[in-house]
């Protein structure tokens, strides 16, 4: 079955650290991967894609089909990285699986 | 500005009553979507509309019902409430994913309906 795998419920890194908030999924075929973020008492919103390969707010993600990852990566951390991420897989259709996010803490 | 509103940010009901959790979107969105949001659960799919009067299950639709009688409104019913469904609640929108080469299409989130059921 289709399914995103976000293995860690916490990731408390301090301010300048890098971050890694990793991604797996379970797809034959050929996925389209996000990443969500919700700030806190924001909405939920679409922070990047990987077909854009492009970097937001300096973070990026890059598709390893061979190992099924799209880890979000950021070198230097800000406290205004503080928030919930979703991974979340398209396959070829309407609807998104979104993994069970990870809580990025950023300490000053 | 995009905008995707829900009726109400905060709801308490209790065991057994009827409730409705509106969600409007005013960008002309064909799809819309129910989700539950849930520590340790992620996101949900309870359902999924991509036309008025059309509906798809989602991944946990058991004691959900919606509604989609015009395009820019998504109603999730609970014909009876009960404390299991007690949870933060999300509605989205988006344009269709139609193009293959087009990719998928951003979902825009409301701000969620954090409901209690006594």
């Amino acid at each position: 079955a289709q399914r995103v795998t976000q293995p860690e419920k916490l990731l408390s890194v301090f301010k300048g650290a890098p971050v890694e908030l990793k991604c797996n999924y379970s797809y034959s075929g050929s996925p389209e991967l996000f990443w969500y973020v919700q700030y806190s008492r924001q909405r939920l919103q679409l922070l990047l894609r990987h077909i854009s390969r492009e970097s937001i707010k300096g973070f990026t993600a890059d598709l390893n089909k061979g190992e099924t990852s799209f880890h979000l990566k950021k070198p230097f951390a800000q406290e205004e990285d503080s928030a919930m991420y979703y991974c979340a897989l398209s396959m070829v259709t309407d609807k998104l699986i979104f993994g069970t996010g990870t809580r990025l803490q950023v300490f000053p | 500005d995009v905008k995707v509103t829900q009726s109400s940010r905060y709801l308490v009901k209790r065991t057994g009553e009827k409730v409705f959790l509106e969600c409007v979107q005013d960008m002309d969105h064909e799809n819309m979507f129910w989700y539950r949001q849930d520590p340790g659960l992620g996101l949900r799919l309870i359902y999924f509309s991509y036309d008025v009067k059309m509906k798809e299950k989602g991944d946990i639709p058991e004691g959900y019902s919606v509604s989609r009688e015009k395009k820019e409104r998504f109603s999730l019913i609970l014909e009876s409430a009960s404390t299991n469904q007690t949870s933060m609640y999300l509605c989205a929108s988006s344009y269709p994913w139609r193009n293959p080469g087009g990719g998928h299409n951003e979902q825009f989130f409301g701000p969620g309906t954090r409901l209690t059921v006594l």
